[in-house]
This record gives C-alpha cells, structure tokens and sequence, in this order.
C-alpha cells in the first residue's frame, strides 16, 4: 500500500532564506510524487511531478524536488522565499497498483516572514 | 479549457436537507475524483472515478453520501440528508490517467455550510 509522510506541520521561514520541505513516501511499485500547493481559500494547484524521468524535477515558482529512491524521500525546496509563498503543501503519491488513486500527505503549512 | 469547474462554489443548508454538489471534468480526462477537506480531517478522499465507473468509493463516510458520474463531462455528490458534521469544502479533480502516471487538477472547491 502507498503512503506518504509530510514531516513538518508547519514551517517558518523568513523572507529571502530557503524553503525545505520534507517528504518521505512508500509505495510497492515505481511512483508517481507530486507537490501540490493551497493558498488560503483556493484549490490545489500543481507545483512539480515526478514520474520516473529526471530525478531533480522543476517546478513552478523556482521550486525543485529531488527524487531519491534510496531515502523513499521527496524534499520540496526553494533557494529565496517569498511572501506570496505562506501556503499550504502537499506532498502526493501514486502508483499502478493502486490505480490513479492519489495517496495525500499531512500537509506542511508554510509561514513567511517579513 | 477552463480547466475542472464545480458548482456552487458556496452552499447554506438547514440539517436534514439534501444537497447536490455538481463537478464538470477537464475535457478528454478518464478519471474523477471527489475530496472532502476539514481542518480535523485533512483531506480525505471520498470516491473516485475510472471512465465514468465507481473504482474505490471506500472513503464514502455513509449512506447518506452517494455519488455518480453519468457521463464522461459530469458528476454529481449528493448528501441526504444533510447534518451539520458534512461542513467541509468539498473538491472535485479529474485526470487523464495513463499507467499511474498523471497528475490531478483540481476545481476550486464547494464551500458546504450545513446549520
């Protein structure tokens, strides 16, 4: 069975500093990994997917994820936060034996600082 | 495309009236899915959708939830009767799914107050 595992609650970062968030996964098969991202009062919104191409994959708003299958990890970062990034982040994964069904993290939810 | 479209987007209803949230899929996408999210509870997955046929609708919490997709371009959730405790914001999401390998896009969401 997959499982996703999001290991910060809540983040707090000042304006300027990086973004790390953590993201650790299991899954029988090759994975699909996602990050989603929700803003206050909004839908979930695609950041970067994973899906057995590159490990370092880009996303948007200069976010990256690193796939590394030795760590079953997933880590989302960015080198400079910016306000507009204080949101809620999901780490997600899917694989052929659960179909397309989605396996959702906790969430982190991130706090940026002036 | 307008990308996943959900109706309403806000909905007031007195205990133990039916509501009926709508959900309209990205064009050409063969998956649904139907989220529910609370601030207790996260976001849980309700039910989901391969071609127009239930796959998994284990996270229905009961029988008052049903849901259906009669066609490739609609859904419906329905609750009935309603009661206070389904106050959530509930998301729709389609996919095109290929051999696990894609990603879901999500409508803004249903806001459901129930009083």
């Amino acid at each position: 069975a997959q499982s996703v595992t999001q290991l910060d609650s809540h983040v707090s970062v000042s304006e300027g500093t990086p973004v790390l968030l953590r993201c650790n996964y299991s899954s029988s098969y090759s994975p699909s990994l996602f990050w989603y991202v929700q803003h206050p009062n909004k839908g979930l919104q695609l950041l970067l997917k994973y899906t057995s191409a590159a490990t370092l994959v880009k996303g948007i708003n200069g976010f990256e994820a690193e796939f590394k299958k030795s760590e079953t990890s997933f880590h989302l970062t960015k080198p400079s936060a910016h306000m507009s990034d204080a949101a809620e982040y999901f780490c997600v994964v899917s694989d052929e034996a659960a179909g397309n069904k989605l396996t959702f993290g906790g969430g982190t939810r991130v706090l940026v600082k002036p | 495309d307008a990308g996943v479209i959900q109706s309403p987007r806000h909905e007031v209803t007195e205990m133990g009236q039916e509501v009926t949230l709508r959900c309209k899929p990205i064009s050409g996408h063969n998956s649904l899915f139907w989220y529910r999210q609370t601030m207790m509870r996260g976001l849980e997955l309700l039910i989901y959708f391969n071609n127009n046929v239930p796959i998994d609708d284990s996270g229905m919490p009961e029988d008052r939830f049903s849901a259906k997709m009669p066609n490739a371009s609609f859904s419906t959730l329905k609750i009935q009767p309603s009661e206070p405790r389904d106050s959530a914001v509930y998301f729709c999401a389609s996919s095109l799914y290929v051999r696990g390998k894609a990603e879901a896009f999500f409508g803004q969401g249903t806001r459901l107050t129930v009083v």
